[in-house]
C-alpha cells in the first residue's frame, strides 16, 4: 500500500534562514506528488506539484521541492523563510488515473522573527 | 480566491445529534471528497464521489453518510454525533483526481 512519510512533526528556524522538510513515499510507480500547506484556521492550499518531467519543480512563495525517485523522496525547500511562512505542511502522493491521494502527518514549521 | 465552499464554519452540539455540513464546489471538478482532520492535524480521507459513484474508507462509522445532489455539491450527515466526532471535517474537489482544492472547513465540537 502506498505511504507517505514526513518524519519531521516539528521543525523552528530563524527568519531568512533557509528551510528543507521532508518525505519520503512508499510506491511502486512514479506517483504524482504535491504539498500543500494549511495556515490557521483555513484549508489547505497547493503550494506545488510534480506530474513529470524537470525533478525540480517551483511553487508560490519561494518554494521549491525536488523529485528523487532512487530515494523515494520529494523534499520541500526554501533560500530565505518568513514569518509568514509559519504553517502545517502537507506532502501527499496520488496514484494516476485514481481519485486515491494519500497524505503525510504533516510538518508544522514555526518560524522565529 | 475560495472556489470550495463550506458551510457553517463551526458547529456546537451534543451527544446523539443529528448534524449536516453543506460543501459546494465552484471549479466544475468531476469529484469531490470528505476529510476528517484531528486536533493534530491528521487528515483521513472519509468519502469520495465521482459521477455519482461513492468511494468509502471501510473505516468511517456508519452514522456518516455523504448526500449528493449533482457534482458540484456534496454534503455530509451525521446521524447520531458521538464525542469522538468533534474535529474538522474538510470539503475538497478535484478533476480526475489531481490537484485538491480545498475549503475552509467546519469545525465541530461535540459536548
Amino acid at each position: 500500500a502506498q505511504s507517505v512519510t514526513q518524519p519531521d512533526a516539528r521543525v523552528t528556524v530563524s527568519e531568512g534562514a533557509s528551510l528543507q522538510l521532508r518525505c519520503k513515499y512508499s510506491y511502486s510507480g512514479t506517483p504524482y506528488l504535491f504539498w500543500y500547506v494549511q495556515y490557521p484556521r483555513q484549508g489547505l492550499q497547493l503550494l506545488l506539484k510534480y506530474y513529470s518531467g524537470d525533478p525540480v519543480v517551483q511553487g508560490v512563495n519561494g518554494f521549491e521541492a525536488e523529485f528523487i525517485k532512487s530515494n523515494s523522496s520529494f523534499h520541500l525547500r526554501k533560500a530565505s523563510v518568513h514569518w509568514s511562512d509559519s504553517a502545517v505542511y502537507f506532502c501527499a502522493v496520488s496514484l494516476p488515473n485514481t481519485n486515491k491521494v494519500v497524505f503525510g502527518t504533516g510538518t508544522r514549521l514555526q518560524v522565529l522573527p | 480566491e475560495t472556489a470550495v465552499f463550506q458551510t457553517p464554519n463551526y458547529h456546537v452540539t451534543q451527544v446523539g445529534n443529528e448534524v449536516s455540513f453543506n460543501c459546494k464546489q465552484t471549479l466544475g471538478h468531476d469529484t469531490m471528497y470528505w476529510y476528517k482532520q484531528d486536533s493534530k492535524k491528521l487528515l483521513k480521507i472519509m468519502f469520495s464521489y465521482n459521477n455519482k459513484q461513492l468511494i468509502v474508507n471501510e473505516t468511517v462509522p456508519r452514522r456518516f453518510s455523504p448526500q449528493s445532489s449533482d457534482k458540484a455539491h456534496l454534503n455530509l450527515r451525521i446521524k447520531s454525533v458521538e464525542p469522538e466526532d468533534s474535529a474538522v471535517y474538510l470539503c475538497a474537489s478535484s478533476w480526475e483526481g489531481n490537484t485538491l482544492y480545498f475549503g475552509a472547513g467546519t469545525r465541530l465540537s461535540v459536548l
